[in-house]
């Protein structure tokens, strides 16, 4: 059973570019949240999508916009990439109607984004 | 906003003795609280929660308190393993919504 997986790994971007990171939930999960960890901080919730719909979201610009596919597998896009949205990107999934669904939230290994 | 708030960036520990990892928060809203452990080149993984209704919760090594009045919870790991090196985060919810973290305290247990 594979759990959270996140493509790519790395990246490397431009300031200005736009860039898309994958995700693909743990079997049986229905809900994706993507979070921001930079560099000795901890993760900063962007947002969360259930039933292809954005459910909640954190503190973060529109140029921060996701989607989430009939598999329940997720896409984080971020245009118009400035310095300071280098950080590693984290996606986790959950099931969303199972009482305290952050207990049940699995993280994937990372992408971590570099903008230059 | 640093709801979630993790003073010390670093603790070492004798094996086999306690670890206890702090943690301070400021929204009174907050009504779930959890620690989560992240291994290097992983992703953080759940280890153990608490509701804002108890004070202790407790599962095998791993305890958490609570004390409301102080908007402080605590982990304590009895007794210290080397292979609990890592870094653990506390984070909290309100309402069942999206999870504040800490910015995470480095755990080292020498051996």
């Amino acid at each position: 059973d594979a759990g959270v997986t996140q493509s790519p790994t790395h990246l490397i971007k431009t300031r200005g570019q736009q860039v898309t990171l994958r995700c693909s939930p743990k079997s049986g999960h229905d809900t994706v949240s993507w979070y921001q960890q930079a560099l000795g901080q901890g993760p900063q919730f962007i947002f969360q999508y259930y039933e292809e719909e954005e459910r909640q979201r954190g503190n973060f610009p529109d140029r921060f916009s996701g989607h989430q596919f009939p598999n329940y597998s997720s896409e984080l896009n971020v245009n118009a990439l400035l310095l300071g949205d280098s950080a590693l990107y984290l996606c986790a999934s959950s099931l969303r109607y199972q009482g305290q669904w952050q207990e049940t939230q699995y993280f994937g290994p990372g992408t971590r984004l570099l903008v230059l | 906003d640093q709801q979630v708030k993790q003073n010390s960036p670093s603790l070492s520990v004798q094996e086999g003795r306690i670890s206890i990892l702090n943690c301070d928060y400021t929204n009174s809203m907050f009504d779930y609280f959890l620690w989560y452990k992240k291994y290097p080149a992983e992703g953080p993984t759940f280890l153990i929660s608490i509701s804002s209704i108890k004070d202790k919760n407790e599962d095998g090594r791993f305890t958490v308190f609570l004390n409301k009045s102080a908007k402080h919870l605590s982990l304590h790991i009895v007794p210290s393993q080397p292979g609990d090196s890592a870094v653990y985060f506390c984070a909290a919810s309100a309402n069942n919504n999206d999870m504040r973290f800490g910015a995470g305290t480095r755990l080292t247990v020498k051996p």
